[in-house]
């Protein structure tokens, strides 16, 4: 069964630096997010993407945030200098039409840790 | 502001005992509801979609409903496998591309 994978599972990092998480969607879907999951707290949206931009970004996605598809296959987030309070669960997920069944693939999540 | 509210935050349920998990909402403009479970470690796995007022889906034991207002996962029967996290989330009109999750019922079912 097809599924969206990410990498890496868990990464720990220094305050201050930059943090690329990766993913790579079901092949055969046109539109991707990215959620975060802060321990114990509610899954937030953070940003749509289809064609090669961004649809949507909520609040918490500012300028330290951005989102690339660099070739055919990944698609990443980039968190260019880390705060303590970007500790969280990343979700990626992709869907095959624009959202109107629901129906998003996630995967299993990359865990950032920032000391 | 659209919000999802979910009750209870946390159900222990016997093996076979049949229950209810609620989810309040206040969008505007209510494009589809959605539930999902989560298992710990996981991403949520999508379950269903609800679009209208009265309908019903259904998936092995579970049964999801939709009024104006909530929607209910009912639970039939439950076996330990059901135990996990169960989402609700939704789409409002005026953000077509996002889906908005609430904080889930973490559900555990003893054998």
């Amino acid at each position: 069964e097809p599924e969206v994978t990410q990498t890496p599972s868990h990464q720990v990092t220094q305050m201050g630096q930059e943090v690329i998480l990766r993913c790579v969607p079901i092949s055969n879907h046109l539109y991707f997010y990215w959620y975060r999951q802060i321990l114990g707290q509610k899954v937030e949206f953070l940003v749509s993407f289809y064609n090669n931009e961004i649809s949507e970004k909520s609040e918490i996605f500012d300028d330290q945030f951005s989102v690339e598809r660099p070739d055919g296959s990944n698609f990443t987030l980039k968190i260019r200098s880390t705060k303590l309070e970007d500790s969280a669960m990343y979700f990626c997920a992709s869907s095959e039409v624009f959202l109107n069944t629901g129906e998003l693939f996630f995967g299993e999540g990359s865990r950032l840790t920032v000391l | 502001e659209d919000q999802v509210t979910q009750s209870p935050e946390a159900l222990r349920l016997q093996e076979g005992e049949s229950s209810s998990l609620n989810c309040s909402y206040t969008v505007s403009g209510l494009r589809g509801l959605f539930w999902y479970r989560q298992d710990p470690g996981k991403g949520p796995e999508f379950l269903f979609t609800l679009y209208s007022a009265g309908e019903e889906k259904e998936k092995e034991r579970l049964k999801a409903t939709l009024t104006k207002k909530e929607s209910f996962l009912h639970i039939t029967a439950p076996k330990p496998e059901d135990s996990a996290t169960y989402l609700c989330a939704v789409q409002a009109d005026s953000s077509a591309s996002k889906i908005i999750f609430g904080s889930g019922t973490r559900l555990s079912i003893r054998p």
